[in-house]
């Protein structure tokens, strides 16, 4: 299997336009998680998707960020109009099922930059 | 809301060492404990889940240890190799799936 595929790998954008990150889950897979990474507050979830239907959105830090899984093998993240605080690694994870039986499968990381 | 610590932050030893991670936890409702290893530049790795019935897993070389009521985990790596270089995270899930992470330790090992 080749793991979770995450594009692009680094992002540079200017501050206020759109960013798309994506994400393909492992196949068969029902659960998948969007997290960001940053020196200052560490890994925190944004959003959880259970059979391509956000669970629980509560990290997702403001309106400018919004989420989608339109079917089992894709999900998108959104930031728009992007900020330079947005600035951090974006992964994506997914575990073969819900209720915290299965370890999560994290992707390589999108590095996004905000300028 | 859960907070998780994990100390050191930082540790470095000589190969061979045998040594101790620690993670404590404030809520001590949890669903499991997950321990991550983290490359530089790289996504995480799961190295072994604890489910809130279980005492401990091992897998190799690693050893986690899980006691709630005290809210307190360990990583037991034997015979560290310069491999074992990386950035440990400790994870609990309170809320099934939902995992808060602590701010991880990291850990050199040199040759």
């Amino acid at each position: 299997d080749a793991g979770v595929i995450q594009s692009p790998r680094h992002e540079v954008t200017e501050m206020g336009q759109e960013v798309t990150l994506r994400c393909k889950p492992i196949s068969g897979h029902n659960s998948l998680f969007w997290y960001r990474q940053t020196m200052m507050r560490g890994l925190e979830l944004l959003i959880y998707f259970n059979n391509n239907v956000p669970i629980d959105d509560s990290g997702m830090p403001e309106d400018r960020f919004s989420a989608k899984m339109p079917n089992a093998s894709f999900s998108t993240l959104k930031i728009q109009p992007s900020e330079p605080r947005d600035s951090a690694v974006y992964f994506c994870a997914s575990s073969l099922t819900s209720g915290g039986a299965d370890t999560q499968y994290f992707g390589p990381g999108t590095r996004l930059t905000v300028l | 809301k859960q907070e998780v610590t994990q100390i050191p932050a930082a540790l470095s030893v000589p190969e061979g060492e045998n040594l101790v991670l620690n993670c404590s936890f404030t809520d001590s409702a949890i669903y499991n404990l997950q321990w991550f290893r983290q490359d530089p530049g790289k996504g995480l790795t799961s190295l072994l889940l604890i489910q809130s019935s279980q005492r401990e897993q091992t897998s190799g070389r690693l050893n986690a240890s899980l006691d709630k009521s005290s809210g307190r985990s360990t990583l037991y790596i034997a015979a560290s190799q310069p491999g074992d270089s990386a950035t440990y995270l400790c994870a609990v899930d309170n809320a099934g799936n939902m995992l808060t992470f602590g701010g991880g330790t990291r850990l050199m090992v040199k040759p």
